[in-house]
């Protein structure tokens, strides 16, 4: 099966500056994957996903990357604000990509400084 | 758009009593939604898939006796915490699918239930 995994716990940033959250997965047959941002107390809200046979694309201040060669996915936010201060997950389908079963990976906590 | 509503929102009990989680799809039908449970500072860990009209399907390891999965219509799903104990305490959240996009991530999760068990 999948799982996901991503590379650091916690990100510091200054405001304005460009964020990198990273993610990697093990299964090379997964044929999409999502970004959610957790705020405290709350649920996931998607943000943007991708899907396999693209290896970018972009929203209203994010981007999603993916190499498939590594098996890696990055989320990039620009110009990052304190709003932006979150959990970030990324998730892959636990199976058929159209159940909407999700394996999430163990998030990423973005801080941001004013 | 669409929106998917827990409740409640925030839930103490005693251990040893059994607390029920409501998970309603306010404006499209879903005839498959997921529960999830979410320890602090760690990520969401699928459960069960409910399915409306049928059985649950669980994940490994989680007690379907004690999680008490009912899917009795297209807008509805209830999570039954049977006989809760303090390590049952935890962020329970669902997700369903609109069952008209066909999109993959046409996903919507509800903004969580938080279970403490004293």
């Amino acid at each position: 099966g999948e799982s996901v995994g991503l590379h650091l716990p916690t990100l510091s940033v200054q405001e304005g500056d460009n964020s990198i959250i990273n993610c990697a997965y093990s299964n090379s047959a997964s044929d999409y994957f999502i970004w959610y941002k957790q705020e405290s107390g709350k649920g996931p809200q998607f943000i943007i996903d991708i899907r396999s046979n693209m290896d970018k694309r972009q929203g209203q201040r994010v981007t999603v990357l993916l190499n498939k060669t590594v098996k890696h996915l990055s989320l990039q936010i620009a110009a990052t604000q304190p709003g932006d201060s979150a959990v970030y997950f990324c998730a892959a389908p636990g199976g058929a990509s159209n159940t909407g079963k999700l394996i999430f990976g163990q998030g990423t906590t973005l801080q941001v400084k004013p | 758009g669409a929106v998917v509503s827990q409740h409640p929102s925030w839930v103490i009990c005693k251990s040893g009593t059994s607390v029920k989680i409501e998970c309603r799809s306010l404006d499209f039908q879903a005839t498959t939604m997921f529960w999830y449970r979410q320890f602090p500072k760690q990520s969401l860990m699928l459960m069960a898939t409910s399915n409306e009209g049928s059985k649950a399907t669980y994940e490994q390891g989680v007690e379907k006796d004690k999680f008490l999965i009912n899917h009795a219509s297209l807008t509805l799903s209830t999570l039954t915490v049977t006989s809760a104990h303090p390590e049952d305490s935890s962020f329970y959240i669902c997700s369903a699918r609109d069952e008209g996009g066909l999109k993959t991530g046409e996903l919507f999760f509800g903004e969580g239930s938080r279970l403490t068990v004293l």
